[in-house]
């Protein structure tokens, strides 16, 4: 059970290049999130899918997008890389709301460090 | 707009000593307060959380206390260790009736604890 697990680890890219971060859970939770993670902002949730098929907007989604085509993965993409989006991107799972709220304990992956030259 | 704000920034005490890490929120709605760590490379983790119709909630050397009519939350760590070094953070989220809010979490800035051996 390796939980959540997130590709790649470090990225290096020139401004106005793509890339896709990959995030992919074998917990057969309903709900995913991405995060990204600045000094002295915390976390911040860039989009969220609540089930396979479908995304949602989060706080901060510009310059970004997301697919959800199997529940086990989702997909953050970046069409046209800007310096402002150097960040640490962190995926996270749920399981959804069956269980309450005490039971909705999102579960991260390590991370992916991105670097936007 | 950061809706949960937490203090301090950074925080340094001696192994034995009571680190306390305080959030305030804004929206009355938010009616789950998780905490979550941080180590360095990793993804956060949850640590302990409350919901508001209790005012403290302990685990082990973790207690969170929770001021509703303040709109405060803090967390206190007993006895703490060198192995307690890590960035936390504080969260809110609004589960209430019909689940719309789907887990999303607003999270505070982080605190970076060094407990000195």
């Amino acid at each position: 059970n390796a939980g959540v697990t997130q590709t790649p680890k470090f990225r290096v890219l020139k401004t106005g290049q793509s890339m896709t971060l990959l995030c992919a859970q074998d917990m057969n939770h309903e709900y995913m999130y991405w995060y990204r993670q600045d000094p002295g902002m915390g976390l911040r949730l860039i989009h969220y899918s609540v089930g396979e098929g479908t995304t949602a907007k989060g706080e901060v989604p510009d310059g970004y997008n997301v697919s959800r085509l199997k529940k086990q993965n989702f997909l953050l993409g970046l069409e046209s890389a800007a310096p402002s989006q150097t960040s640490v991107y962190f995926c996270a799972s749920t399981h959804g709301l069956a269980g309450g709220p005490l039971m909705n304990e999102q579960f991260f992956g390590p991370g992916t460090r991105l670097t936007v030259l | 707009q950061q809706q949960v704000k937490q203090s301090p920034q950074s925080l340094i005490v001696q192994k034995g000593g009571i680190p306390i890490i305080n959030c305030a929120y804004e929206n009355t709605a938010f009616d789950y307060f998780p905490w979550y760590q941080q180590f360095p490379g990793k993804g956060p983790a949850l640590l302990i959380a409350i919901r508001p119709d209790v005012s403290e909630k302990k685990e082990g050397r973790f207690t969170i206390s929770f001021n509703k009519s303040a709109k405060q939350f803090s967390l206190h760590i007993m006895d703490s260790q060198p192995g307690d070094s890590a960035t936390y953070f504080c969260a809110a989220s609004i589960f209430g009736a019909g689940g719309t809010s789907y887990g999303k979490l607003t999270f505070g800035q982080g605190t970076i604890l060094t407990v000195h051996p």
